[in-house]
This record gives structure tokens, C-alpha cells and sequence, in this order.
């Protein structure tokens, strides 16, 4: 089945570690994108890849980091720069040429 | 910068009947997308409809319909014959249209209405 996965499901991390965060799609999309959902929020973006090996920042890119090696993947490094790291992270793709993204299941990650 | 409002943080309707929610967006652009999204309790976000800025023609999904207010900057969700599995928060998102660059393809949301559908 085609589609975007992302893991893990709940993720929990001490204060002051990175974390990465996986997101993979074998829809054959080239652009990928993180965003990042707090309570009574919508969502907001964190970094957009168009093409492998680019990536730009969105509105809220300090103390997160991406790589794009591989079509396919678009991991999210939550850094110990990131001062309020506990929300919910959804991973979204979109085809080359259409103006919709399709969404991934999503990552809560919960800084203790 | 653009932004969308959306102005109902909650929304109840009885199975079978039909509810409407609002969004607007500020935008000083001629050419745009906008979307709703829905958000069921499993968290992954569901593309319900799309409209594009240059369509007269409100856009229909089955049950699902938009009336866009060009001039008003609105752009409201009506869901006929409410069904329980409709029960989600509902995003509305915009997205500027123009010369081709990954910036043109951002998303903006709403914060969203959660929409709750009784028996």
C-alpha cells in the first residue's frame, strides 16, 4: 500500500536530548514537509524539502534540523535548542505539480 | 502575511442534519487554494475539500460543500446528512498561487473547530 508512515506513534525523551524524528512516503511525492500541532493551535510549519538534498525553513524552524538524502525520507531532529519541544508532529508529502499535501499519521513526543 | 480565522472553536450537530463552519482569510493576493481538512480522534489529517480562487463554481465533495465569498474572504464548510463518523476537528488552510517555489505551496491553517455529532 502506498502511503506516509511515520514513527514512533508516542515518543518520550529526557530534557536536554535530541531527538529524531522518522517520517518515510513510497508515494513517489518530491516534496515533504513537517509540521507541528499544539492544543487550540493549527498547524504550523517547521521546514519543507521540493526536491533531495534542499530544504527550506518555515515559520517556526529554530532548534529543529532536517536532512533530505533520499527521496523517501524527511527525518526531523528535535534539538535541546527547542525550548517547548512537547507536541504532536505530522509529516506531510505532496507530488511535484498538484497543490495537495497528504498527511502522515502523525508523532506525539513528550519531553519529561 | 496571510491568515485564517476560524471563529468557531466548537460545533455540535444532530445526526442526520447539517451544519455549516466558517472560515476567513485575509490575503492580498487574486490567485489562491484554499482547503478544509478534517482531523479525526486518530490525529491524521484528511483532505475533505479543495477550491480554487479563480472558480466561480462552489466546490462539492459528496456530502460535503463550500460556499466561497471571493470578495468577503470567506470560505464556509457545509456537511449535509451529518453522519456520526464525521465527528473531527475541521481545518481550514490556505495556500498562495503563483510563480512555481516550494514557499508557494505552504500551507496556512485555522485553529480549527471541532465538530460533534450526536445520535
Amino acid at each position: 500500500d502506498g502511503g506516509i508512515t511515520q514513527s514512533p506513534k508516542y515518543l518520550f525523551r529526557k530534557e536536554g536530548q535530541n531527538v529524531t524524528l522518522s517520517c518515510e512516503q513510497n508515494l513517489n511525492h518530491d516534496a515533504m514537509y513537517w509540521y507541528r500541532q499544539d492544543p487550540g493551535q493549527g498547524l504550523r510549519l517547521i521546514y519543507y524539502s521540493q526536491i533531495v538534498n534542499d530544504f527550506q525553513k518555515g515559520d517556526i524552524a529554530e532548534g529543529y534540523s532536517v536532512s533530505r538524502e533520499k527521496k523517501e525520507s524527511f527525518p526531523l531532529t528535535v534539538t535541546s535548542a527547542q525550548k517547548n519541544p512537547t507536541a504532536f508532529y505530522l509529516c506531510a508529502s505532496r507530488r511535484g505539480g498538484s497543490d495537495t499535501q497528504y498527511f502522515g499519521p502523525g508523532t506525539r513526543l513528550t519531553v519529561l | 502575511a496571510q491568515t485564517v480565522t476560524q471563529s468557531q472553536p466548537e460545533m455540535s450537530v444532530q445526526e442526520a442534519e447539517t451544519v455549516t463552519l466558517s472560515c476567513t482569510y485575509d490575503t492580498s493576493e487574486s490567485d489562491y487554494y484554499l482547503f478544509w481538512y478534517k482531523q479525526p480522534p486518530s490525529r491524521q489529517m484528511i483532505l475533505v475539500i479543495r477550491q480554487e480562487a479563480y472558480k466561480q463554481q462552489n466546490a462539492t465533495e459528496n456530502r460535503f460543500s463550500v460556499n466561497f465569498q471571493k470578495a468577503a474572504k470567506s470560505f464556509s464548510l457545509k456537511i449535509s446528512d451529518s453522519q456520526l463518523g464525521d465527528a473531527a476537528m475541521y481545518f481550514c488552510a490556505y495556500r498562495r498561487l503563483g510563480q512555481s517555489g516550494g514557499s508557494n505551496y505552504k500551507l496556512t491553517f485555522g485553529k480549527g473547530t471541532l465538530l460533534t455529532v450526536n445520535p
